[in-house]
């Protein structure tokens, strides 16, 4: 089970907005909406960002967005902060009762 | 609040066996689909085993196929990941997590802290 393709690391300086992308196949991401990120701050378990491609839970800040193209998926992070500092995780439905996490993507606010 | 609390992990030998725990609190147990996800150290996440709300439909990574169990007792709002035959590539934070709704393929929208299990002689 092939993990999807993330970045292993963007970076970007306060305020400044960064996209991390996550690419599948016509298999996961492109043949479903849902696609989801996850944060995680080291030591600390994940938390989700965005859902069903482009839907953020209650108390998840609106500088995070979700969108997709095709087979890859991206998330952007508007206005970037110290505490956005983390590492991000794509998830795709993949059909016959599978998903599959990304690679996930090392994000550093300089 | 809703609150999962894993247990049972710790150091094993190869061929061994471990049962992890799960107590869930804040919500409705029972009306939740329920997966176990893990992470290897340094590395990424790799789902392992969703269960139904009810227990009666599991699935499978196929790296721990006939070797995981994972079962729930809605009663006792637990969830349970039975773990035979370990290898070392096994060796992982292991999480459980709670679905947005009955789907087994929903969203994680709220995870355990982990628990560490370590396969090695």
């Amino acid at each position: 089970q092939s993990a999807l393709t993330q970045p292993a690391s963007v970076s970007g300086s306060p305020g400044q907005s960064i996209t991390i992308s996550c690419t599948g196949t016509s298999s996961d991401v492109g043949g479903y909406n849902y696609v989801s990120w996850y944060q995680q701050h080291p030591g600390k378990a994940p938390k989700l960002m965005i859902y069903d491609v482009t839907e953020r839970p209650s108390g998840v800040s609106n500088r995070f967005s979700g969108s997709k193209s095709g087979n890859t998926a991206s998330l952007t992070i508007s206005g970037l902060q110290a505490e956005d500092e983390a590492d991000y995780y794509c998830t795709s439905y993949r059909g016959s009762a599978t998903s599959v996490f990304g690679t996930g993507t090392k994000v550093t606010v300089l | 609040e809703v609150q999962l609390l894993e247990s049972g992990g710790g150091l094993v030998q190869p061929g061994g066996s471990l049962r992890l725990s799960c107590a869930a609190s804040g919500f409705t147990f029972s009306s939740c689909a329920m997966s176990w996800v893990r992470q290897t150290p340094g590395k990424g996440l790799e789902w392992v085993s969703p269960i139904s709300r009810s227990g009666a439909t599991t699935y499978y990574a196929d790296s721990v196929q006939g070797r995981f169990t994972v079962s729930r007792d809605n009663s006792k709002n637990t969830l349970y990941l039975q773990m035979n035959d370990l290898r070392a590539e096994d060796t992982a934070v292991y999480y459980c997590a709670k679905a947005d709704g009955y789907n087994l393929w929903r969203p994680l929208d709220c995870w355990g802290q982990g628990t560490l299990v370590t396969v090695s002689s």
